[in-house]
């Protein structure tokens, strides 16, 4: 079993709707969560950070994590245009090496 | 907005080569790290580096690769004998402090090609 398993997509979503991306991880000893944003052929940039079950806003984004299922979401309101990138989870025990995900392509369509 | 830089964007070179690809992490980070992501793969972790000595290595970082910090503002990471199979983005990333709440900010990535 993958320590950190998220579908590839592509996920295609017409603008103004609410998309959910999430990831599922098997090795309880992460702490730590993240999601970035990744344009094509680009770094990793950093969107939202959590290290607690529960939910945390930031405008538009969401990110959720249920410890006890072992289960991530990111979701974004409103999604534009320019929200189009690769989304990935990356996932931390504490010894700060990062897990990612394979990552998840969403395409806003105007 | 401070943020990592890295150099050269793209590098290409012949198999058993040597290569150093450089980065300047954001002036006040003390933990450093390098991940490499195959075209269509995950990114993956290569090592952690803090106090001028490696604190973690993934099994991908073998005795062909090597980091160092040679001043006060550059990291670098260096293959030895580059081998088809290193062609990939390679992205360093840096983290303020070992505070539970901080996290990596990252490069735009060296992408080297092998031939």
């Amino acid at each position: 079993q993958k320590e950190v398993e998220q579908d590839p997509g592509p996920l295609s979503v017409p603008e103004g709707a609410i998309v959910s991306l999430n990831c599922t991880y098997s090795n309880s000893a992460f702490q730590y969560f993240m999601w970035y944003r990744q344009y094509s052929r680009k770094g990793p940039e950093l969107l939202m950070y959590t290290y607690s079950s529960g939910n945390k806003e930031d405008g538009r984004f969401t990110a959720q994590v249920d410890k006890s299922s072992k289960y991530i979401s990111l979701f974004i309101r409103d999604s534009q245009p320019s929200d189009s990138a690769t989304y990935l989870c990356a996932l931390d025990t504490g010894r700060r090496a990062l897990t990612f995900g394979s990552g998840t392509r969403l395409q806003v369509q105007p | 907005e401070p943020e990592v830089t890295q150099t050269p964007s793209h590098q290409v070179t012949q198999m058993g080569q040597e290569v150093i690809l450089r980065c300047v992490p954001i002036s006040n980070h003390l933990y450093f790290y390098w991940y490499r992501q195959i075209l269509g793969q995950k990114v993956e972790f290569l090592v952690s580096f803090y106090n001028n000595e490696i604190s973690e290595k993934s099994e991908i970082f073998d005795d062909q690769f090597s980091v160092e910090r040679p001043d006060g503002s550059n990291f670098t990471l260096k293959i030895r004998s580059t081998k088809l199979e290193d062609s990939a983005m390679y992205f360093c990333a840096s983290r303020a402090s070992g505070g539970g709440t901080d996290t990596q900010y990252f490069g735009p990535g060296t992408r080297l090609t092998v031939l």
